[in-house]
């Protein structure tokens, strides 16, 4: 199984810009996530979503945008890049109940110039 | 406001020696306790959990302590060897399965 598959893996755009992280998993779980990690802070929830059609927001929202219109996909949108944003960008899955593992992908190196 | 505070920030231990992770926490609420291990280009993967019913847990040379009055967990890790070499992150979850990390701590050790 591949897991969870994250595109692309580098990415460097300009301030202003948009682009949209993709995420994809094949463990038919119903929770995903995406976070953000920045040095030396961890890791912090951007948004996350319990099944198709369904989602809320984490910790740091603001900036970003997501949709949910499968189990398999949660794609992760930019729509006004600002330097702020110059992060490695995790996805991450896991079964419906709680306490369950979560299982990323090797992240989204992006930078905003 | 960081809910789950890790410590150290970097650790260099020798091959053979103990590596001590500390993390403290402040939500009540959290139950559900869980260690993820980072190589460099990787995403996280999780190393060991725990519940607060639970004052020890042990998986091989991973031995995570939990104090529920003092609110901290602990990550040991027995025996280090090079290929412990990573960045380990504790981390907290309520109901909903989304987690609270600590800052993280890179572990290197050396042969």
């Amino acid at each position: 199984n591949a897991g969870v598959t994250q595109t692309p893996k580098f990415r460097i755009l300009k301030i202003g810009q948009s682009m949209t992280l993709q995420c994809t998993q094949d463990m038919n779980h119903n929770y995903m996530y995406w976070y953000r990690q920045d040095p030396g802070m961890g890791l912090k929830l951007i948004y996350y979503s319990v099944g198709a059609g369904i989602t809320d927001k984490g910790e740091v929202p603001n900036g970003y945008n997501v949709s949910r219109s499968t189990t398999e996909d949660f794609p992760l949108r930019l729509e006004l890049a600002a330097p702020s944003q110059t992060s490695v960008y995790f996805c991450a899955s896991s079964y419906l109940s709680s306490n369950q593992p979560q299982h990323f992908g090797d992240g989204t190196r992006l930078s905003i110039l | 406001q960081q809910q789950v505070k890790q410590s150290p920030q970097s650790l260099i231990v020798q091959k053979g020696g103990i590596s001590i992770i500390n993390c403290a926490y402040e939500n009540t609420a959290f139950d559900y306790f869980p260690w993820y291990q980072q190589f460099p280009g990787k995403g996280p993967a999780l190393l060991i959990a725990i519940r607060p019913d639970v004052s020890e847990k042990k998986e091989g040379r991973f031995t995570i302590s939990f104090n529920k009055s003092a609110k901290q967990f602990s990550l040991h890790i027995m025996d280090s060897q090079p290929g412990d070499s990573a960045t380990y992150f504790c981390a907290a979850s309520t109901a909903g399965n989304k987690l609270t990390f600590g800052g993280g701590t890179r572990v290197l050790v050396k042969p």
